[in-house]
């Protein structure tokens, strides 16, 4: 099946710095999508975007499909933007399933 | 508010003892999903629902029931749960499997 790596694995900003979230993913994809996990445990989508480049305040997305990866941009970073984010993936005429990627974890310090 | 609903948030239980999570949406979406959650396991779906009265096997089936009778409505049964579905457990739904997915608030089951 289809394999979806995220890195960095761990990251520690200090409050305002931009960070860059990497995903790539071993096959083609027609669905991609960028979710947070807050230290609540709640998973928010963030960004459904199997291709192209997408923003919403802060945050910005970039698939690029031909190339297998996608890129997380958090730009001012807040405590707020805290917790794990994840990358998962769907594969054309494959299984009806979203595969998640092992996360990012981020720690913003104030 | 389009929202996914979980219910019980928190729940310990004894081995042996059925339990039911409930998970409702509002959203009119068709598909629908299970997923549980593990430390150095990551994310995994259990089951899945195309639509009313389709059920399918996800990755990790073993222990638990799903129905789903309604659109809106896809339980999670644990007729004799065991130690080892202690978890974190979500339950989704998109409009379709390639379509934007919303989580519910989760499920902290605990059995001991």
């Amino acid at each position: 099946g289809i394999q979806v790596e995220q890195s960095p694995p761990d990251l520690i900003l200090q409050e305002g710095a931009n960070s860059t979230l990497r995903c790539n993913f071993s096959d083609s994809v027609n669905n991609l999508q960028w979710f947070h996990q807050n230290p609540w445990g709640q998973l928010i989508n963030l960004f459904y975007i199997p291709s192209g480049t997408k923003q919403n305040g802060r945050l910005s997305a970039t698939t690029v499909a031909t190339e297998r990866y996608s890129l997380l941009y958090i730009s001012s970073s807040q405590t707020t933007d805290s917790g794990v984010y994840f990358c998962a993936v769907g594969t054309p005429g494959g299984s009806e399933k979203l595969v998640f990627g092992k996360g990012t974890k981020l720690t913003v310090n104030p | 508010e389009a929202q996914v609903t979980q219910n019980p948030r928190y729940l310990i239980t004894v081995t042996g003892k059925k339990l039911t999570v409930t998970c409702s949406q509002n959203m009119n979406h068709e598909y629908m999903s299970w997923y549980r959650q593990d430390p150095g396991l990551g994310l995994r779906q259990i089951y899945y629902s195309m639509n009313v009265e389709v059920t399918d096997k996800g990755d990790v089936p073993e222990g638990y029931k799903v129905s789903r009778k309604e659109k809106r409505n896809f339980p999670l049964i644990l007729e004799s749960p065991s130690p080892n579905q202690t978890s974190l457990y979500f339950c989704a739904s998109s409009l379709s499997y390639s379509r934007e997915v919303f989580f519910g608030q989760g499920t902290r089951l605990t059995v001991v």
